[in-house]
């Protein structure tokens, strides 16, 4: 079945211990997000990638960087995790269907951080 | 960019009952109005979306109404049940398909 993929399901690291999550997809879309969800809150958009290109929200904190090596992957780093970095991050996809965008999320990576 | 608006943030209704849930969005060029269910520790779940073409939309106990002028749309629960216990939240689309969540409502179907 044509899915997106998140790893590992659940991240505990260390305050300031660089962190890698991992997501993939086998829908060949060609738009990648990464939100941030916090207890109790709505997901909130951090970066997504259109193709190749990258774009960051505005209130997206430095130490919060993507990069994405191919169509199927897309990784975030967190530079230097901070105990308010504790969420659930979601990954998603899409592409464009008659000018609309449906997203497809992940099942997403729960991040502790000690 | 985008601001979307979700009443109420809970809902607490009987099984049986029919359930409301009403947003506004402020970018009248968002085109694309997705509803997704979210329960504890899950990934958020498409239930049904609503495209601006179109005004009302609806699948078994679920329905979505759209009205463009006033940039409000609304999710409809009829026939509630234990299982829609869940988070819901609206969303709009704006700038090459990102989503702007509202805050989300929380609904308990109490039997």
């Amino acid at each position: 079945d044509a899915m997106v993929i998140q790893n590992p399901r659940y991240q505990v690291t260390q305050f300031g211990k660089p962190v890698t999550l991992s997501c993939s997809q086998t829908l060949n879309h060609n738009v990648m997000y990464w939100y941030q969800q916090k207890s109790s809150q709505a997901p909130k958009l951090l970066f997504h990638y259109y193709d190749k290109d990258f774009n960051n929200e505005a209130d997206t904190p430095d130490n919060f960087q993507s990069r994405r090596p191919n169509t199927s992957f897309c990784f975030l780093d967190i530079r230097s995790p901070g105990l308010g970095d504790a969420a659930m991050y979601l990954c998603a996809t899409s592409r464009e269907d008659g000018g609309t965008y449906e997203q497809y999320f992940g099942p997403g990576t729960r991040l502790t951080v000690t | 960019g985008e601001n979307v608006e979700q009443h109420p943030s809970t809902l607490s209704v009987q099984e049986g009952d029919s359930a409301v849930i009403k947003c506004t969005y402020s970018d009248s060029a968002s085109n694309y109005f997705p509803w997704y269910k979210q329960e504890l520790g899950k990934r958020p779940q498409l239930i049904i979306d609503i495209r601006s073409n179109v005004g009302e939309k609806k699948d078994q106990r679920i329905a979505v109404t759209l009205n463009k002028t006033a940039k409000h749309f609304s999710l409809h629960i009829t026939e509630t049940q234990p299982e829609d216990s869940a988070v819901y939240f609206c969303a709009a689309t704006y700038s090459w398909g990102k989503l702007q969540f509202g805050a989300g409502t929380q609904v308990v179907v109490t039997p």
